[in-house]
This record gives structure tokens, sequence and C-alpha cells, in this order.
């Protein structure tokens, strides 16, 4: 069974700009989640998407934002880059059941911005 | 609103001594509890997790971990380890009632010495 697909592995990007990136969650996963991870701030959680609703949504500007598409593959886009927003965005998926949420992470895309 | 603390930040172990990891909780009741393993530039591995039910925990790789309401902790143990296990080591908490996601402790770094 196929794990979580993170696309690209690896961006960079120029302040100002936006950015998209893509998370294929594990078949048969309906809860899509993402983190951003940095070295100041550690791991945060950034939403969560399930059955294409956002469900859950950290402390985050509006400039952070996503959405789930029907067969919950997800994306996530953050406008107006700042050299702030480099990181690593991990996406993870779950059954989001009530008896179980372990949440599987994909390898993350590496964001840098210049 | 829970809250995770790994007091270690970083830690040194002999290989095939034994390894305790230190995680401590806040939240109003018991939330979902996991251990969570990082290698550099990956993403997260569940090691074991805590939804109710017995409290000594068995996860991958030899690892346990031992739910303790009375002091908010679930400290990760390892009788003997490894080179291999050298990694960040994460401890997060969840909200049993799917309100809050994953929130995650500042992590503590494994470095082992022959």
């Amino acid at each position: 069974k196929a794990g979580v697909t993170q696309t690209p592995r690896y961006l960079i990007k120029t302040r100002g700009q936006q950015v998209t990136l893509s998370c294929s969650p594990i078949s048969g996963h309906r809860s899509v989640s993402w983190y951003q991870q940095t070295p100041g701030q550690g791991l945060q959680f950034l939403f969560e998407y399930f059955s294409e609703t956002q469900r859950n949504k950290g402390n985050f500007p509006g400039r952070f934002s996503g959405r789930q598409f029907s067969n919950s593959r997800s994306e996530m886009n953050v406008s107006t880059l700042e050299l702030g927003d480099s990181a690593l965005y991990l996406c993870a998926s779950s059954l989001a059941s009530q008896t179980n949420t372990e949440a599987f992470f994909g390898q993350g895309t590496r964001l840098t911005v210049v | 609103a829970q809250s995770v603390t790994q007091p270690d930040i970083h830690i040194t172990v002999s290989e095939g001594a034994s390894l305790e990891l230190r995680c401590n909780y806040s939240y109003g009741a018991t939330p979902y509890l996991f251990w969570y393993v990082q290698s550099p530039g990956q993403g997260l591995q569940l090691l074991l997790k805590y939804f109710s039910g017995d409290t000594l925990v068995q996860g991958i790789k030899g690892f346990e971990a031992e739910f303790k309401r009375s002091q908010s902790s679930f400290n990760l143990r390892k009788p003997s380890v490894h080179w291999s296990d050298a990694a960040e080591y994460f401890c997060a908490v969840e909200s049993p009632f799917g309100n809050e996601k994953l929130t995650f402790g500042t992590g503590t770094r494994l470095t082992i010495i022959p």
C-alpha cells in the first residue's frame, strides 16, 4: 500500500510569490492534515481537511490556505511568501474514524524562500 | 488547549545502554498520546500510540512507553539502543474529541556513541 506522497520534495521561491504544495493521502484515508516544521517554532498544525471540508485550523495567517478534492488529495497554498515561511511542510493522512486517528506522514516539502 | 513538554533537548547514550525520553502533557482529560521519530530530512514515523486501556504500550523497533495519568506523563523507553536509533523523537497529543489535532513537543535529539 502506497504511503503519503508529497510533491514537490524541494522548492525555492522568491519573497512575494505564491506556492502550492500537493499531498496524496493513503488510499481510503479521508483526513489530511498539514504541519509546518521550523527550527524555531518546531512542528505546528496548520489545518485539517476531511471530506473536502476544513475541519480544524491552527493559528496561522490567512496567507495559508488549503483545499481537498473529492479523491481526498489535498493542496496547500501560501500567498505573498515571506522569508519566515521557509520550512518543511508535512502532510499527514488518517482514517479519522472514531477509534483510529493514527496519522501517517509524508516525507515533506522543503520550501526555501529567498 | 493541549500542550506537550519534552524537557530534554538533546540526549547522548552509549550503544547498548538503556534509554528513557521524557514527555509531559497538559490536557483536561486523557488525550490520545503518540511518539514519533524523525530522521534528518525525513517525515515522521509513528513509534507507538496510546488511546486507552493498558498503560504500557509496545511499539516498533523495540520501543515502549508508559502512560501515567497521575503524572501526566508518557515516557518512551528502550532497554538497549542501537546506532540506528539516532534521530529526533517527538511526543504528541491529540484530543479524543476531534477538535484539536496533533500538538507536538519540541523534540529530543538522540545521539548514540559507540
